[in-house]
């Protein structure tokens, strides 16, 4: 399918290590968000991308938390000296508009689930 | 405090019966109110989309509500059938942070049983 893929599907990691989670979004599409969703709880955004713009990245909890899509069409979601309060599942979506078209459908990937030990 | 408040947190019901999730919101200004699906382990899936002027829209046995001034909206599930069980997501966008901006609900959690 040509839907919105995520790597690595899983990742265990100790407290203190960086991680890289990799969202690969449907071609074409224009803009790329970053969720973070704890067990339980409804999708919380982080931040999203118009092309290879970083628009809004007022979700990102700490100076911890970076995302980047440097071409416009991957991304990547870096969290660097990881604490345990990171584990959660971390979703990437995209849609096909870019900023202002407001009733624009996302799609959603599969989800890190990321662990910290 | 959460922006988007969703009820009842879980819910149960049979096979046939119908059902309605609410959603609160705060946000503002408005630009849209989205319901989701949300099935174990799977990403959230769109159900139904209505901008500040929209009263009500249907998909399927799917019917959502949107009243702007009170700022409530409804999900009603006719018919359910087990498949519906799964995570019922509201999420309204704001028209800060450059109009993409997302504030989800924590969901109601729906139960179809025989």
């Amino acid at each position: 399918g040509a839907g919105v893929s995520q790597s690595p599907r899983y990742k265990v990691t100790k407290r203190g290590q960086d991680v890289a989670l990799r969202c690969d979004p449907i071609s074409g599409h224009v803009s790329l968000y970053w969720y973070r969703q704890a067990l339980g709880q409804g999708p919380e955004f982080l931040t999203y991308f118009n092309y290879e713009a970083q628009q809004d990245k007022s979700g990102l909890p700490n100076d911890r938390f970076s995302a980047e899509r440097p071409e416009g069409s991957i991304s990547t979601l870096t969290i660097q000296r990881t604490e345990q309060r990171d584990s959660a599942m971390y979703r990437c979506a995209s849609s096909l508009g870019s900023m202002g078209v407001g009733t624009d459908t996302q799609y959603f990937g599969p989800g890190t689930r990321l662990t910290v030990l | 405090k959460n922006q988007v408040e969703q009820s009842p947190q879980s819910l149960i019901i049979l096979e046939g019966k119908n059902c309605t999730l609410q959603c609160n919101y705060t946000v503002s200004p408005f630009s849209n109110l989205r319901w989701y699906k949300q099935d174990t382990g799977r990403g959230p899936v769109s159900l139904t989309i209505m901008t500040f002027s929209e009263n009500t829209k249907s998909n399927g046995r799917y019917t959502a509500t949107l009243d702007a001034d009170t700022k409530q909206s409804s999900l009603h599930i006719t018919a359910s059938q087990l498949s519906d069980s799964a995570s019922y997501i509201c999420v309204v966008r704001g028209l800060t942070g450059g109009g993409n901006k997302l504030t989800f609900g924590t969901g109601t959690q729906l139960k179809v049983e025989l």
